[in-house]
């Protein structure tokens, strides 16, 4: 069946340098790539989305690429910040929102 | 944009008790609603969607049940829980082609 492959477990960066967390998809169908940020204890909270007809979006220090020929999916992070400690998912879909189908997820450590 | 309502936030329950589970949803008709399970430190487990009235599809056979009374009422339910069914429990709500929103979750400990 359709399987999202995230990449990798937990990533420790120092702050100020960059992360990158990586997402591989089975289903070449899929169009809509949504990345969510799960901060301890609180629900998890859309933070960038894609859709197969662009290869990249950024929303200030936060980025998507999209690779649709080796179907995989980045979220970049920039200039790291203690706030950026979190766990990220990300999902990915070929119709609505109820086949989104899960990566595991990141933790992502800012070292001070 | 939609405002999800779920409570309680924390529960505690004996093994083989009931449950009900409450989300609500508002600024919205007509919303796909779904239940995610989230065990701990884990990942985000679909348990149930509704994509209207009376219409439930279930991902997972387990010991849980949903309902969806109303448009915007969506309803968790185990006539008896398992200790495996402690978790946090996310209701969350869509409206295609938006994104997918999650509630503030339930933390449930089965003792």
């Amino acid at each position: 069946g359709e399987n999202v492959e995230q990449h990798p477990s937990t990533l420790s960066v120092q702050e100020g340098d960059s992360a990158v967390i990586k997402c591989t998809y089975s289903d070449s169908a899929s169009n809509y790539f949504p990345w969510y940020k799960q901060e301890l204890g609180k629900r998890p909270q859309l933070i960038i989305d894609i859709r197969s007809n662009v290869g990249e979006k950024k929303d200030q220090r936060i980025a998507v690429t999209l690779n649709k020929t080796a179907k995989h999916f980045s979220l970049h992070i920039t200039e790291t910040q203690p706030e950026d400690s979190a766990v990220y998912f990300c999902a990915a879909s070929f119709g609505s929102n109820y086949q989104l189908i899960w990566g595991a997820g990141t933790k992502l450590i800012i070292k001070p | 944009s939609q405002t999800i309502h779920q409570w309680p936030a924390t529960l505690v329950q004996p093994v083989g008790s009931p449950l009900s589970l409450e989300c609500t949803v508002e600024g919205t008709s007509n919303p796909n609603l779904y239940w995610y399970r989230q065990a701990a430190g884990r990942g985000l487990q679909l348990l149930f969607y509704s994509v209207g009235i009376g219409q439930i599809s279930s991902e997972v056979p387990q010991n849980l049940s949903a309902s969806r009374p109303q448009d915007r009422q969506f309803i968790l339910s185990s006539k008896k829980l398992l200790l495996s069914d402690s978790g946090f429990y996310l209701c969350a709500c869509s409206v295609d082609p938006s994104p997918l929103h999650f509630g503030n979750g339930t933390r449930l400990t089965v003792t």
